[in-house]
């Protein structure tokens, strides 16, 4: 079946401007990550949705960085007034349930550029 | 808190030679281990994951890693490399009952003809 897909593939944005990305999860899957990847720094965790539950918001790293899920399925990750430090690949997995055990399926990212 | 170390940023290795690729961590309590590939332009892969039982885990693509409680090692390898392999690897941990996955920083491993 389809994997977790993301758009847009790559973005190129000015400084202070408003970036939207956008994953579709697995069908069926209730959980969701975004994840952060920089250079150097490896994957950094953002935010978890579980299903109808409040979404655990602690990897945000600052409150320009923004994302909701609709409908328990596609998730949206906002970045306001955007800052060359954002510039980074922004991934996002899914899984079946959440649990720990778990497998996450990744989708290919937004690579995302401020200029 | 947890922490995962790969030593190594990067590993050049011949065609059909083995490799091994170190990750370590530091963790309070019990983890869940997993290893994830990434090929140019993909998104992450799972190679394999430990969660309890059998020390020596086997993967897909021929990997397999051994979960060494006493060292809090798990490393990742491969008795024979190909081309194809060219990718990077990234160590992760998870806690259980935690939501995310803690990754190191990746190995990228480059396989020479």
């Amino acid at each position: 079946g389809a994997g977790v897909s993301q758009s847009p593939s790559n973005k190129v944005t000015e400084k202070g401007k408003d970036v939207e990305l956008r994953c579709d999860p697995i069908s069926g899957h209730t959980a969701l990550y975004w994840y952060r990847q920089s250079l150097g720094q490896g994957l950094e965790f953002l935010i978890y949705f579980q299903g109808n539950s409040a979404p655990d918001k602690s990897g945000l790293p600052s409150d320009r960085f923004s994302a909701e899920r609709t409908g328990g399925s596609v998730s949206t990750l906002t970045i306001q007034r955007t800052q060359q430090e954002d510039s980074a690949v922004y991934l996002c997995a899914s899984s079946l349930a959440g649990t720990s055990t778990e497998t996450q399926y990744f989708g290919p990212g937004t690579r995302l550029l401020v200029l | 808190a947890q922490s995962v170390t790969q030593l190594d940023s990067q590993v050049p290795v011949f065609e059909e030679a083995p490799v091994e690729l170190r990750c370590n961590y530091s963790s309070s309590v019990s983890v869940y281990l997993f290893w994830y590939v990434q090929y140019p332009n993909q998104g992450l892969q799972l190679l394999l994951k430990y969660l309890s039982g059998s020390t020596l885990v086997k993967g897909i693509n021929g990997f397999e890693a051994e979960f060494n409680k006493s060292q809090t090692s798990f490393h990742l390898r491969k008795p024979s490399v190909h081309i194809s392999d060219t990718a990077e690897y990234f160590c992760a941990v998870r806690v259980p009952g935690a939501n995310n996955l803690f990754f190191g920083t990746g190995t990228r491993l480059t396989v020479i003809p």
